[in-house]
C-alpha cells in the first residue's frame, strides 16, 4: 500500500514568487491536513481538507491557500512569499477525520526554501 | 487557546536505559492523542489513544493517557541508539484533522 507522496520534495524560491505543492494521501484516505515546520515554530496547523471542502484553517495569513480534487489529492499554494515561508511542508493523511478518531499519516514533505 | 506542553525537551541517555517522556495538554474538543518520532523528515506514527488508563504498547515502546489530568506518557524500555529522534505528542482537536503539536522531546542515546 502506498505511502503519502508530496511533490516536489525540494524548492528554491524567490522572494515575491508563488508555489504550489502537491500531497496525494493514501488510497481510499479522505482528509488531508497540511502544517508547516520550522525550527523556531515546531510544527503548526495550516489546513484540512476533507471531500474537497476546507473544514479547518490555522492562524496563516490568506497567501496560504489549498484545495483537494474529487480523488483526495491536495494541493497547496503560498503567493508573494517571504523569506519567512522557507520551511518544511507537511502533509498528513488519515482515513476519516470526521469525530471518529483515526490515525494520521505523513508525507517526506517539501523543502522549500525562499531567496 | 489550545496548549500542548512536552517535557523534558531533551534527553541524552545510554543504551540500555528506560527513558519516559511527557505530553500535558488543553485542547478544546480533545479527540485523542497521538504520537510520532521524528528523525530526519516525516514524522513516523507511533500511538493513537483515546481511552484513559489502558496501555498501548509496541516492542519496547508503551503509553498511556490520562484524560482526567489531561495528559499522556510515552515510555521506552532498553533505548537503542536507533530510538535517536524527536518525540512529537499530537492531540486531535475538534471534529476536523487539526492535530495541535507540542515542541517535541529530543531524545539522544548514546551507545
Amino acid at each position: 500500500k502506498a505511502g503519502v507522496t508530496q511533490t516536489p520534495r525540494y524548492l528554491i524560491k524567490t522572494r515575491g514568487q508563488q508555489v504550489t505543492l502537491s500531497c496525494s494521501p493514501i488510497s481510499g484516505h479522505r482528509s488531508v491536513s497540511w502544517y508547516q515546520q520550522t525550527p523556531g515554530q515546531g510544527l503548526q496547523f495550516l489546513f484540512e481538507y476533507f471531500s474537497e471542502t476546507q473544514r479547518n484553517k490555522g492562524n496563516f495569513p490568506g497567501r496560504f491557500s489549498g484545495r483537494q480534487f474529487s480523488n483526495s489529492r491536495s494541493e497547496m499554494n503560498v503567493s508573494t512569499l517571504e523569506l519567512g515561508d522557507s520551511a518544511l511542508y507537511l502533509c498528513a493523511s488519515s482515513l476519516l477525520g470526521a469525530g471518529t478518531p483515526t490515525e494520521a499519516f505523513f508525507g517526506q514533505g517539501t523543502r522549500l526554501t525562499v531567496v | 487557546e489550545d496548549k500542548v506542553v512536552q517535557s523534558p525537551l531533551s534527553l541524552v541517555v545510554h543504551e540500555g536505559d528506560t527513558v519516559t517522556l511527557n505530553c500535558s495538554y488543553e485542547v478544546t474538543n480533545f479527540r485523542s492523542l497521538l504520537w510520532y518520532k521524528q528523525e530526519k523528515k516525516a514524522p513516523t506514527f507511533l500511538f493513537m489513544l483515546t481511552s484513559s488508563g489502558i496501555e498501548k504498547k509496541s516492542g519496547r515502546l508503551s503509553s498511556i493517557l490520562d484524560k482526567k489530568e489531561l495528559f499522556s506518557i510515552l515510555n521506552i524500555t532498553a533505548t537503542q541508539t536507533g530510538d535517536s529522534a524527536v518525540y512529537l505528542c499530537a492531540p486531535y482537536s475538534g471534529n476536523t484533522g487539526k492535530l495541535i503539536f507540542g515542541q517535541g522531546t529530543t531524545l539522544q542515546v548514546k551507545p
